[in-house]
C-alpha cells in the first residue's frame, strides 16, 4: 500500500531563516505531488504541483520554492522566511494517470515568529 | 476559473442529528466532486467522491450526489456522532495534473 511522510512534524522558525519541508511517498511510482497551505482558519491554497522529476509548477507568486530531486520526493524551500509564511503545510500524492483522487500526508505546522 | 463555495460554519449538532453541508461549484467541463475530512491536527482524508452527474458517493454513513443540474455536491448524515467532529472540505478536479479546487471548509461540532 501507499504511504505519504512529511516531516518535520512542527517547526518554529525565526524570521528570515532558511525553510526546508520534505516529503516522501512509498509505495507508487511516477505519481503526481502537491504542496498546499492552510492558513489559520482557512481553506487549501495549492502552492506547487510536479508530474515529473524536475517539473514544477508554481501556482501563485509567493516567498516558497520547490524541488522535485527523485520521483518521490518533493521538497519546498524558502530562503528567508516572513511572517506570513506561516501555517500548516501538506504535501499530497495522486496516481500519473486514471484517478484523481489526492492521498494527503499528516502536515508540517510552521510558526514563524 | 474554476471554484468551490461551501456553507459557512461551524455547524452545531447534538448527537444523532441530520447533517447537510452545502457546496455548489464552478467548472468548465465536466468536474469530479471530492468531500475532505480533517481531523483536528491531522492531514486530509478523502472521505468520498463522485466521477459524474447523478453519481452518490457514500462512505461512513455519509453519502453526497453529484447535482449537475443545480452544480451541487451537497452532504448529507443521517445521524451524526461526537467523533464526526472535523473540518469538512469540498473539492473538485477538472484541470490538468488532478489539481484540486477546495472550499474554504465548514467546522462541524457534535455535542452530546
Amino acid at each position: 500500500s501507499q504511504t505519504i511522510h512529511q516531516w518535520p512534524a512542527t517547526l518554529v522558525q525565526p524570521v528570515g531563516s532558511p525553510l526546508s519541508l520534505e516529503c516522501t511517498v512509498e509505495g507508487t511510482s511516477n505519481p503526481n505531488l502537491y504542496w498546499y497551505r492552510q492558513a489559520a482558519g482557512r481553506g487549501l491554497q495549492l502552492l506547487f504541483y510536479s508530474v515529473g522529476i524536475g517539473q514544477i509548477s508554481s501556482e501563485v507568486p509567493q516567498n516558497l520554492s520547490a524541488s522535485r530531486p527523485q520521483d518521490r520526493q518533493f521538497i519546498l524551500s524558502s530562503k528567508k522566511l516572513l511572517l506570513s509564511d506561516s501555517g500548516f503545510y501538506l504535501c499530497a500524492w495522486s496516481p500519473r494517470t486514471g484517478m484523481e483522487t489526492q492521498y494527503f500526508g499528516p502536515g508540517t505546522r510552521l510558526l514563524v515568529l | 476559473g474554476d471554484s468551490v463555495t461551501q456553507m459557512e460554519g461551524p455547524v452545531t449538532l447534538s448527537e444523532e442529528a441530520f447533517l447537510t453541508i452545502n457546496c455548489t461549484y464552478t467548472a468548465t467541463g465536466y468536474p469530479s466532486l471530492f468531500w475532505y475530512v480533517q481531523y483536528p491536527g491531522e492531514g486530509l482524508q478523502l472521505l468520498l467522491k463522485a466521477t459524474k452527474a447523478d453519481d452518490k458517493g457514500s462512505n461512513k454513513g455519509f453519502e453526497a450526489t453529484y447535482r449537475k443540474e443545480t452544480t451541487s455536491f451537497h452532504l448529507e448524515k443521517g445521524s451524526v456522532q461526537v467523533s464526526d467532529s472535523a473540518v469538512y472540505f469540498c473539492a473538485l478536479s477538472a484541470g490538468t495534473a488532478s489539481k484540486l479546487t477546495f472550499g474554504t471548509g465548514t467546522r462541524l461540532q457534535v455535542t452530546l
